[in-house]
């Protein structure tokens, strides 16, 4: 079954500290993975996909096939990094986009 | 530019009512998205409109869900006979030949 799971329904941590938001995926095959990010009152919008492997607000994320898993790293969050992050995979150009149920991150000073 | 436009932004509606709800992409944007976000839940896949292709309506929930694009423009979302079930966000996102896709601001349905 195509699944992509986030176990944290929430994440509190402090101004500075480092932030992990888990991301496991299910997929027969080689999907492409992203993470798309929701701030208040905002629309979602994409914040990375794993085909740019590129960092994004001090964000970054590994693919690991092994472990089929899309973790959501910064080394140092920011208050302004508060909002709702969604894992998410595509089986390809064009393809509708699996979502996991999200986690919210709350940064606090 | 203009990105992915949607209306209403809410719509509250008794229960056996139908709505339709509306989706303006980006313009030159050949991919068509709708999904379905309930209270607590990911966002649910609901169908895919890519240019003059059959649409993919792998993911409508019964046969009450319809939608509708004209060409590579405006898509309409239909509900008939809604349920309180039906109560979410509806979310429409567009995208160039499969590339990323934009996310329109949603639609909050409420059935009473």
């Amino acid at each position: 079954a195509q699944r992509v799971t986030q176990p944290e329904k929430l994440l509190s941590v402090f101004k500075g500290a480092p932030v992990e938001l888990k991301c496991n995926y299910s997929y027969s095959g080689s999907p492409e993975l992203f993470w798309y990010v929701q701030y208040s009152r905002q629309r979602l919008q994409l914040l990375l996909r794993h085909i740019s492997r590129e960092s994004i607000k001090g964000f970054t994320a590994d693919l690991n096939k092994g472990e089929t898993s899309f973790h959501l790293k910064k080394p140092f969050a920011q208050e302004e990094d508060s909002a709702m992050y969604y894992c998410a995979l595509s089986g390809g150009a064009g393809t509708a986009l699996i979502f996991g149920k999200g986690t919210t991150l709350s940064v606090s000073s | 530019g203009a990105g992915v436009s949607q209306s209403p932004s809410n719509k509250v509606t008794e229960k056996g009512k139908d709505v339709e709800l509306r989706c303006d992409p980006i313009s030159g944007h050949t991919a068509l998205y709708w999904y379905r976000q309930r209270l607590g839940q990911g966002l649910e896949f609901l169908i895919y409109f890519q240019g003059n292709s059959a649409p993919d309506k792998s993911g409508l929930p019964s046969d009450r869900f319809s939608a509708e694009r004209t060409g590579e423009s405006v898509s309409t979302l239909t509900i008939q006979r809604t349920q309180q079930e039906d109560s979410a966000v509806y979310l429409c996102a567009s995208s160039f030949r499969g590339r990323e896709q934009y996310f329109g601001p949603g639609t909050r349905l409420t059935v009473t």
